[in-house]
């Protein structure tokens, strides 16, 4: 199975602020990496796929990168609908894999 | 637009099954995979299984190979998720989601729906 780790599993950032989440692969996944969006008590959002692509209707503030084993999430400048908890999935290969998460806290 | 409801969760013992169902609108069901994810009490996601457009192809998690069962009925617009055996650690929100690639069984999770609570108590 492929491992999928994030880092950091939390940070604290105030409004306005430029984040980074990072996501490793534990072998090579190419480009079949996705990004997902958590709200307390909401399904995950579609943020991204194929490391780099937004989806339809995700605002351009959140950008994706990278290949093969290391991937970046950026959101360039936090507003409060952006708290949440962040997930990477790989789906090169099954059984399809998650990161464990970064929650994203109002500093 | 894109809608997938779960619905059938609920409290189940130990050793007992559930099947849960997923309805799906707003697309042509019959050309896109479909998968379950789940996610346990303040934990993060876990993939479940996948099915493909025609149901020809499945594939499961170890977690619950052997006890759960994906199917789908198309002209019933329907996904289901057959779970026997259910354990203390099968105890979640499920998902259903579709991929966004129509064509590849190599897809990303684009569509989800709002998830189904299941409780494993005796």
């Amino acid at each position: 199975d492929i491992q999928m780790t994030q880092s950091p599993s939390s940070l604290s950032a105030s409004v306005g602020d430029r984040v980074t989440i990072t996501c490793r692969a534990s072998q090579d996944i190419s480009n079949y990496l996705a990004w997902f969006q958590q709200r307390p008590g909401k399904a995950p959002k579609s943020l991204i796929f194929a490391a780099s692509t937004l989806q339809s209707r995700v605002p351009s503030k959140f950008s994706g990168s990278g290949s093969g084993t290391d991937f970046t999430l950026t959101i360039s400048s936090l507003q409060p609908e952006d708290f949440a908890t962040y997930y990477c999935q790989q789906y090169y290969s099954y059984p399809l894999t998650f990161g464990g998460g970064t929650k994203v806290e109002i500093k | 637009q894109v809608q997938l409801v779960e619905s059938g969760g609920g409290v189940v013992q130990p050793g007992r099954s559930l099947r849960l169902s997923c309805t799906a609108s707003g697309f042509t069901f019959s050309t896109y995979a479909m998968h379950w994810v789940r996610q346990a009490p303040g934990k993060g996601l876990e993939w479940v299984a996948a099915i493909s457009y025609d149901g020809s192809n499945k594939n499961y998690a170890d977690s619950v190979k052997g006890r759960f069962t994906i199917s789908r009925d198309t002209p019933k617009n329907m996904l289901y998720l057959q779970m026997n055996s259910l354990r203390a650690e099968d105890m979640a929100v499920y998902y259903c989601a579709r991929v966004g690639d129509s064509s590849s069984w190599r897809s990303d999770l684009q569509h989800w729906g709002q998830g189904s609570l299941v409780t494993v108590s005796s």
